[in-house]
C-alpha cells in the first residue's frame, strides 16, 4: 500500500525563524517519486520539487531545502528565514508507478504553516 | 497564457441533486486529472482522462463520472449528491499524456457545498 504521512497538522512561527515540515512515506515500489506542493488560500497547488527514489541528494533552492532519506522513508522540507508569504498549506505527495499509481499522486493530509510578522 | 481554468469557482447544491464541474487545461496539455480535497485533508485522486477516455480511476463510486472533449477540456459529473461530497474539486492538466507528473498544473478548484 502507498501512504504519505504528515504528522504536523499546523505550525506557527515568527518571521525569520527556520521551520521544517516532516513527511514520511510508505511504498513497496523500488522506483517512486516524491513531491512537495504549496497551496495558498487561492486553492491551486503549486509544484515545488520532485525527487526520484534513486536520487538521495539533498537540494537547496533559495530559502527552501529538502532532505530525502530512504533509510527512514522521509522527505522533509525546510524553509530558512521564513516570511509571511510562506504562509500556506504544504503537501507532500508520492507517485508509485508500479503499484497502480502511474497516473496519480498520493497526498499527505498537509501541514498548515502560519508565519507571523 | 492562461493556466488551468475551472468553473464554477463555488457551487451550492442540495442532497440528491446532480452537478457538473468543468475544466479547461493549460494550452498544449492533453491530459486531465481530477482530485477531491475534503476540508483539512489532502487531495484524493478521482480519475484521469487522456484521448477522451478514462485511463485510471481512484476509489470513488460510480456516481462520479467524467468526460473529455476533443479540445482536451473535461467535465466531472457527480450524481445523487451526498453531504460528504462537499469538497474542493481540483483539476490538473499535463502535457504529453501525463508522462511527467511534475509538469502537471493545477487549477484553483471548484468549492462544492452540498446542503
Amino acid at each position: 500500500a502507498q501512504k504519505v504521512t504528515q504528522a504536523q497538522t499546523e505550525i506557527s512561527v515568527v518571521e525569520k525563524e527556520d521551520v521544517t515540515l516532516d513527511c514520511v512515506y510508505e511504498t513497496r515500489d523500488t522506483t517512486y517519486y516524491l513531491f512537495w506542493y504549496k497551496q495558498p488560500p487561492s486553492g491551486e497547488l503549486v509544484f515545488l520539487i520532485r525527487r526520484n527514489s534513486f536520487d538521495e541528494q539533498n537540494e537547496i533552492s533559495g530559502r527552501y531545502s529538502w532532505n530525502f532519506q530512504k533509510s527512514t522513508s522521509s522527505f522533509n522540507f525546510t524553509i530558512t528565514a521564513s516570511q509571511v508569504v510562506d504562509s500556506a498549506v504544504y503537501f507532500c505527495a508520492l507517485r508509485a508507478p508500479n503499484s497502480g499509481g502511474y497516473n496519480k499522486l498520493i497526498f499527505g493530509a498537509g501541514t498548515r504553516l502560519a508565519v507571523h510578522p | 497564457d492562461a493556466g488551468v481554468t475551472q468553473s464554477p469557482t463555488h457551487l451550492i447544491k442540495t442532497r440528491g441533486q446532480q452537478v457538473t464541474l468543468r475544466c479547461s487545461p493549460k494550452s498544449g496539455h492533453d491530459t486531465v486529472s481530477w482530485y477531491q480535497q475534503a476540508l483539512g485533508q489532502g487531495p484524493q485522486f478521482i480519475f484521469q482522462y487522456y484521448e477522451e477516455e478514462e485511463r485510471q480511476r481512484g476509489n470513488f463510486p460510480d456516481r462520479f463520472s467524467g468526460h473529455q472533449f476533443p479540445n482536451y477540456s473535461s467535465e466531472l459529473n457527480v450524481n445523487a449528491l451526498l453531504l460528504g461530497d462537499s469538497a474542493l474539486y481540483l483539476c490538473a492538466s499535463s502535457p504529453r499524456g501525463g508522462r511527467d507528473i511534475a509538469e502537471a498544473f493545477f487549477g484553483q478548484g471548484t468549492r462544492l457545498t452540498v446542503v
